[in-house]
């Protein structure tokens, strides 16, 4: 089955800085990849996904970057405010399967 | 719409006893899944369905047991419970015709 991977497993930035969590996976037929936050004592939340069509795609001050030969994406936060703080997990899927596998997330610190 | 509700927000469990897990959702989505979340480790999916009367095992489905009798309806069943299954149950709804999923609030559950 599909196995993603994430790093780092903590992140720390300060307040206004950018942020970036890089997550691989194993299955080069996976073709969605979402990102979803976590915000202490929730469920998770969809943030911004993309399919492997895309290479980028962008939602205000999140992006997600594709790269299907190294089968790598990454979740990158710009001008990072204190709300960002939260766990932030990956995922990967077979469109059309409807499950997901994730990764074990990245908590990130943004220090005002 | 009150989305996905999940009852008992926490609760202790002694070794050996039995309880279940309730998840609801609102929504009409067909699919359904339970995930746990220890520490470190990510969101593993335990069981899932793709609608009422339809469920199959996830990669963590040992010591528990799942039923679907109706579309909104998706209760999770610990028997004999396990200091192993301490954890954070997520319980998530998906439509089908896209890809987010929606996660309930969580139960944390302590088998001691």
């Amino acid at each position: 089955g599909e196995n993603v991977e994430q790093h780092p497993s903590t992140l720390s930035v300060q307040e206004g800085d950018s942020a970036v969590i890089k997550c691989t996976y194993s299955d080069s037929a996976s073709n969605y990849f979402p990102w979803y936050k976590q915000e202490l004592g929730k469920g998770p939340q969809l943030i911004i996904d993309i399919r492997s069509n895309v290479g980028e795609k962008k939602d205000q001050r999140i992006a997600v970057t594709l790269n299907k030969t190294a089968k790598h994406f990454s979740l990158h936060i710009t001008e990072t405010q204190p709300e960002d703080s939260a766990v932030y997990f990956c995922a990967a899927s077979l469109w059309g399967n409807n499950r997901l596998a994730f990764g074990k997330g990245n908590q990130v610190v943004v220090i005002p | 719409n009150a989305g996905v509700t999940q009852t008992p927000k926490f609760r202790i469990l002694k070794i050996g006893q039995s309880m279940t897990l309730q998840c609801a959702q609102d929504m009409n989505h067909n699919y359904m899944y339970w995930y746990r979340q220890d520490p470190g480790m990510g969101l593993k999916l335990i069981y899932y369905s793709v609608g009422a009367g339809i469920t199959d095992k996830g990669e963590v489905p040992n010591g528990y047991n799942v039923s679907r009798s109706t579309t909104e309806d998706f209760p999770l069943r610990l028997e004999l419970a396990a200091p192993s299954q301490t954890s954070v149950y997520f319980c998530a709804s998906n439509s089908g015709s896209g890809y987010e999923q929606y996660f309930g609030p969580g139960t944390r559950l302590t088998v001691t």
